[in-house]
């Protein structure tokens, strides 16, 4: 079956744009975590929705972040007026959701370059 | 103080070593946990979650020690195509928890 796929795989912006990263989870899966990982250093948590919960923006750097899910499904990663230190591998997962164990299964990453 | 941590390496064994590295997690409430593998510019892989009694899949085992709050990977007869970083991470039991990872630990076997 399809995985949870990120687009653009790649993508280079210039300072002060904005710009939108997208995930498709996994179909049925209701949890949905956005992190952020800096070359040669750990997963950094952004944000996470729970079916119809409010998400839990608390790893969000700064007001320039933003995301949102539309229908459960898709969720799409704002970052407006970008800064050279947004460079870094953007990565979406998606897990059953519930309680208890579930594995997180990631997309392969936006590889985001600020200039 | 983070919530996991883990050395960050690099660890450095020869082929067929026996190798074994931890997890410290700060939160008592974690109930769920799991390690990660990832590659070179790869996403990360589930490598297996980590049962109270412990728990073996071939080479790698698992520990938990609740008592000390931390988990541990284990990998037997250590292979070239180890060479990774092994993330780990734990989540509250609770639907609205998010699971929290470490900063992974660098493991590179050589010839």
């Amino acid at each position: 079956g399809a995985g949870v796929s990120q687009s653009p795989s790649n993508k280079v912006t210039e300072k002060g744009k904005d710009v939108e990263l997208r995930c498709d989870p996994i179909s049925g899966h209701t949890a949905l975590y956005w992190y952020r990982q800096r070359l040669g250093q750990g997963l950094e948590f952004l944000i996470y929705f729970q079916g119809n919960s409010a998400p839990d923006k608390s790893g969000l750097p700064s007001d320039r972040f933003s995301a949102e899910r539309t229908g459960g499904s898709v969720s799409t990663l704002t970052i407006q007026r970008t800064q050279q230190e947004d460079s870094a591998v953007y990565l979406c997962a998606s897990s059953r959701g519930g309680s208890g164990t579930e594995t997180q299964y990631f997309g392969p990453g936006t590889r985001l370059l600020v200039l | 103080r983070k919530e996991v941590e883990q050395d960050p390496g690099p660890f450095n064994v020869p082929e067929g070593a026996t190798v074994a590295f931890n997890c410290t997690y700060s939160n008592s409430a974690s109930q769920s946990f799991f390690w990660y593998r990832q590659d070179c510019r790869k996403e990360p892989k589930l490598l297996m979650s980590v049962y109270s009694s412990g728990n073996e899949d071939g080479r790698f085992t698992a520990q938990l020690n609740r008592a000390s709050q931390y988990i541990s990977l284990l990998i037997r007869d250590s292979k070239l195509s180890d060479s990774a970083t092994y993330l780990c991470a734990v989540k509250r039991y609770s639907s609205a928890s998010k699971i929290i990872f470490g900063s992974g630990t660098r493991l590179s076997i050589r010839p």
